[in-house]
């Protein structure tokens, strides 16, 4: 079985342009989050979806947003780049109920210029 | 919210010797504890898991231990190996926030010839 898929593996932006990642879960995942990973904050959670609705969501800006599609499929937005959105974005998925465990992607390496 | 500690940050250790990680998370409600350990240019790969009803799991030369009185949990790795040399997280899933993980800030194991 297929594990999580993200694309692209590796983005390079300007500041103040928007980019968006996608992320394909493991089949039969309905659930998919999104963390970024940087070398000061660690791993910070930033949104979970299911069934194409947003379920959770962590503290970042409204410049981040998601969406996911009626096959699990997930894209996350960001709107606006700063320096600091420079890190690596992880998607992890899971199967359906919150007590399933979560396996991430490779993770997309987002760098801000 | 929930708030996750880990130590040591940097852990070296001879091949063969055993290695402890140890975590410490606030919330006392939270239900389930997931090690992962990321390797260089690749995602967070989920290596155990444990859950607050039971108080230890092992599979092969790892294990988890929780002491849910104390809320800190450890993940031990026996007859350790070059192949184990990465960072490891250890994380927290508090009830009510769906599928987001809490993450510590990492260890980074070290295993020498």
């Amino acid at each position: 079985k297929a594990g999580v898929t993200q694309t692209p593996r590796y983005l390079i932006k300007t500041r103040g342009q928007q980019v968006t990642l996608s992320c394909s879960p493991i089949s039969g995942h309905r659930s998919v989050s999104w963390y970024q990973q940087t070398p000061g904050q660690g791993l910070q959670f930033l949104f979970e979806y299911f069934s194409e609705t947003q379920r959770n969501k962590g503290n970042f800006p409204g410049r981040f947003s998601g969406r996911q599609f009626s096959n699990s499929r997930s894209e996350m937005n960001v709107s606006t780049l700063e320096l600091g959105d420079s890190a690596l974005y992880l998607c992890a998925s899971s199967l359906v109920t919150v007590t399933d465990e979560q396996y991430f992607g490779p993770g997309t390496r987002l760098t801000v210029t | 919210g929930e708030n996750v500690e880990q130590h040591p940050s940097t852990l070296s250790v001879q091949e063969g010797d055993s290695a402890v990680i140890k975590c410490t998370y606030s919330d006392s409600a939270s239900n389930y504890f997931p090690w992962y350990k990321q390797e260089l240019g690749k995602g967070p790969q989920l290596i155990i898991d444990i859950r607050s009803n039971v108080g230890e799991k092992k599979d092969q030369r790892i294990a988890v231990t929780l002491n849910k009185t104390a809320k800190h949990f450890s993940l031990h790795i026996t007859e350790t190996q070059p192949e184990d040399s990465a960072v490891y997280f250890c994380a927290a899933r508090s009830p009510g926030g769906g599928n987001k993980l809490t993450f510590g800030t990492g260890t980074q194991l070290k295993v020498e010839l």
